[in-house]
């Protein structure tokens, strides 16, 4: 079956530095993917979604300087949280297109940011 | 706009079966999803309706009523390991997919 993996899985930064999160499709293409963040015991919210060599469409009120979204191939989108503050620490989860899946999306196993 | 309601907490007994309902409100409407997840880990798709009427996966039914923008989730012999939180998802007609809020069960022993 189709599978999605981000890297890292979990990662901590000091304030005011980037950090830098992988989306990987591993057994097919995927020319959209989706970025989602998880506050805890909130809810998934879509931030962007990210078209294969074209700019990313990103949901009202995130910031798209903020946060830097390239889907340079069809199996991999990375998501730039820059200048990172505590109030960034969150889950970020991805989730690939694919239309062998019902609700035609594949979630990533999701990265828990921690910005200190 | 998009809006999807469902309870914030249920609690069941475990054997017992427990229903979540889900209503919602969406400029597009391509199908209904419910996902679980525990603390700490990423949501798993349970199941997707497309068209009206109940769609069963072993403990897990799932219903849809689109002329009532309603549906619910079904858990039976309720388990241990069934405490988590459940989102039901809408897709819209661009692929999207919006969480509702998301239904914490406490499964009682």
């Amino acid at each position: 079956g189709a599978v999605v993996s981000q890297h890292p899985s979990w990662v901590i930064c000091k304030s005011g530095t980037s950090v830098k999160i992988e989306c990987r499709s591993l057994d097919f293409q995927a020319t959209t993917m989706f970025w989602y963040r998880q506050f805890p015991k909130q809810s998934l919210m879509l931030m962007a979604t990210s078209n294969e060599g074209s700019k990313a469409t990103y949901e009202q009120g995130v910031e798209k300087d903020k946060f830097l979204i390239n889907h340079a191939s069809l199996t991999l989108s990375t998501l730039t949280v820059t200048s990172a503050h505590p109030e960034d620490s969150s889950f970020y989860i991805c989730s690939a297109k694919w239309g062998g899946r019902l609700d035609g999306q594949f979630f990533g196993p999701g990265t828990r940011l921690t910005v200190l | 706009g998009q809006s999807l309601e469902q309870p914030s907490e249920v609690t069941a007994v475990e054997g017992a079966i427990v229903q979540i309902n889900c209503t919602y409100q969406t400029s597009g409407f391509y199908g209904l999803s419910w996902y679980q997840q525990h603390d700490g880990g990423a949501p798993t798709f349970l199941s997707y309706n497309a068209l009206d009427g109940l769609e069963e996966t072993g403990r897990f039914s799932s219903f849809l009523s689109r002329s009532d923008s309603y549906g619910y989730l079904l858990l039976q012999e309720l388990q241990m390991k069934d405490s988590a939180s459940y989102f039901c998802a809408v897709r819209g007609g661009d692929d999207k997919i919006i969480f509702g809020k998301g239904t914490r069960l406490h499964i009682l022993p």
